[in-house]
């Protein structure tokens, strides 16, 4: 089972900032927080990830608590090619480990 | 995009058939990774493979089996299909021995099962 809790779904308006939570309360010290998005019929794309530090690259930052319990993915100006299903992963950064998806956010950027 | 690869894009099949899907990792890539999405559900994950061998395995049965060839390229073998075996299949490709573990995704095959 999937081991983070996300809002079904949410909206967010063209060239607003989205911001996408993320619930991983059980997570381990040696988990790393992934993010994956999945536009309509295709494969997932690896958006982001990070341990405990914020991270930020080209896509989105990364923003996780103290604690580690939660997190949030930043989209700064959404744009209409930001509609996808979003997953928010907990997994060891460690070989052989897959990743374990739930059924994720599904995000309607609206013009 | 990605630089992995799967073929065919969609297939039609009938129950009882045997199916094979095939996977060409991204280059410099090393691991795959297969699985299974059902409309509306998120992935599920079938099993890796890492130097020619099965490397962890989800809740799938036997008939789900797998090759890594010695380029790093994988099929899926299917047999004896089943109507709940409609769905899209991922492969994914990530390099272990490094720092990171992203996994990257190819476009998926369409599988229909009548």
């Amino acid at each position: 089972d999937a081991k983070t809790t996300q809002p079904p779904s949410m909206d967010c308006a063209e060239g607003r900032a989205a911001n996408l939570p993320c619930n991983h309360s059980t997570i381990s010290g040696n988990e790393y927080v992934y993010w994956y998005r999945q536009i309509h019929s295709q494969g997932p794309q690896y958006i982001i990830h990070g341990l405990k530090n914020n991270e930020t690259n080209e896509m989105a930052s990364l923003i996780i608590t103290e604690d580690r319990k939660s997190s949030t993915l930043i989209l700064p100006h959404a744009t209409l090619r930001d509609t996808a299903v979003y997953y928010c992963i907990v997994r060891p950064n460690n070989y052989g480990q897959n990743f374990v998806f739930g059924p994720g956010t599904r995000l309607s950027v609206l013009p | 995009e990605t630089g992995v690869t799967q073929s065919p894009t969609h297939l039609i099949k009938t129950r009882g058939q045997q199916v094979t899907l095939r996977c060409s990792s991204q280059s410099g890539h090393n691991t795959v990774s297969w699985y299974q999405q059902a409309l509306g559900q998120g992935p599920q994950f079938i099993f890796q493979y890492y130097r020619e061998e099965e490397n962890g395995r989800g809740n799938f049965p036997p008939r789900f089996s797998g090759l890594q060839f010695p380029n790093y390229s994988s099929e899926l073998n299917v047999n004896a299909l089943e109507l709940d075996d409609s769905a899209l299949y991922l492969c994914a490709s990530s390099l272990v021995g490094t720092e990171l573990y992203e996994q990257y995704f190819g476009p998926g095959t369409r599988l229909t099962v009548t």
